[in-house]
C-alpha cells in the first residue's frame, strides 16, 4: 500500500528555520512528481510547491519563493521542504503529496504541523 | 494565476438526495486538466476525479465529474452519510497549481 508519512513539523518564532521530511514507501517513489500542500488552520488547500521526478524541475508559490527550498532522494525515498524566514502566515499543515504524470494529488500523507508563533 | 471559485459555498442535502458542486476558473484549464477532492474533518484530501471526469481509483460510481473549458461540476448522484465533507477542485494546467476555495456538504 502506498504511503506517505511527514515528520519534522513543530512550533518555531518568527524568521526561524525549519526542515520538513516526507517518507515515502509502498510505489516506486522515483517515478512520481512530488509536492508539498499546506492547509491553515480552518481554511482551505494551498499549493507550495513541486519538484519532478528527477529533480529537474522545481516550483514555488510566490509566497513561499526565495524562502522554501523543495528536494528529494530517490535513493532514500524521500521528499524535504526546506523552510527559513518562517512568518506567522506560514503556520498550517503541510501535505506531502505525489503525482503521477499531470500534475494532480493522487497520493496524501496525513501531514505534518507547522506554528510559527513568538 | 489562474483562479479557481467554487459555488456555492455550502450546501445542504439530505440523505439520499443528489448533490451538484460547481467549479470555475478564470479561463480556461487546457485539456481538461481539473481534479476534485474529498476532505474530512481530521483526514487528508482524497482525490475523487481528475481530467474533469475520470474517477480515481476505488471512487464509488455515484461520484462524476463533468464539464470542460473554464466550468466544471462535481456531481454525487444519492448522498450516504460518508459524502458529508469539504469538496476542492484543482486545475493543474498552468503554474501555480491553484484550488477552488471549498464546498462543504452537510447534512440538511
Amino acid at each position: 500500500e502506498a504511503q506517505l508519512v511527514e515528520s519534522g513539523g513543530g512550533l518555531v518564532k518568527p524568521g526561524g528555520s525549519l526542515r520538513l521530511s516526507c517518507a515515502a514507501s509502498g510505489f516506486t517513489f522515483s517515478d512520481y512528481n512530488m509536492n508539498w500542500v499546506r492547509q491553515a488552520p480552518g481554511k482551505g488547500l494551498e499549493w507550495v510547491s513541486s519538484i519532478s521526478s528527477a529533480s529537474s524541475y522545481k516550483y514555488y508559490a510566490d509566497s513561499v519563493k526565495g524562502r522554501f527550498t523543495i528536494s528529494r532522494d530517490n535513493a532514500k525515498n524521500s521528499l524535504y521542504l526546506q523552510m527559513s524566514s518562517l512568518r506567522a502566515e506560514d503556520t498550517a499543515l503541510y501535505y506531502c503529496a505525489g503525482s503521477s504524470w499531470y500534475w494532480y494529488f493522487a497520493l496524501w500523507g496525513r501531514g505534518t504541523l507547522v506554528t510559527v508563533s513568538s | 494565476e489562474i483562479v479557481m471559485t467554487q459555488s456555492p459555498a455550502t450546501l445542504s442535502v439530505s440523505p439520499g438526495e443528489r448533490a451538484t458542486l460547481s467549479c470555475r476558473a478564470s479561463q480556461s484549464v487546457g485539456s481538461n486538466y481539473l481534479a476534485w477532492y474529498q476532505q474530512k474533518p481530521g483526514q487528508a484530501p482524497r482525490l475523487l476525479i481528475y481530467a474533469a471526469s475520470t474517477r480515481a481509483t476505488g471512487i464509488p460510481a455515484r461520484f462524476s465529474g463533468s464539464g470542460s473549458g473554464a466550468e466544471f461540476t462535481l456531481t454525487i448522484s444519492s448522498l450516504q452519510s460518508e459524502d458529508f465533507a469539504v469538496y476542492y477542485c484543482q486545475q493543474y494546467n498552468s503554474w501555480p497549481l491553484t484550488f477552488g476555495g471549498g464546498t462543504e456538504v452537510e447534512i440538511k
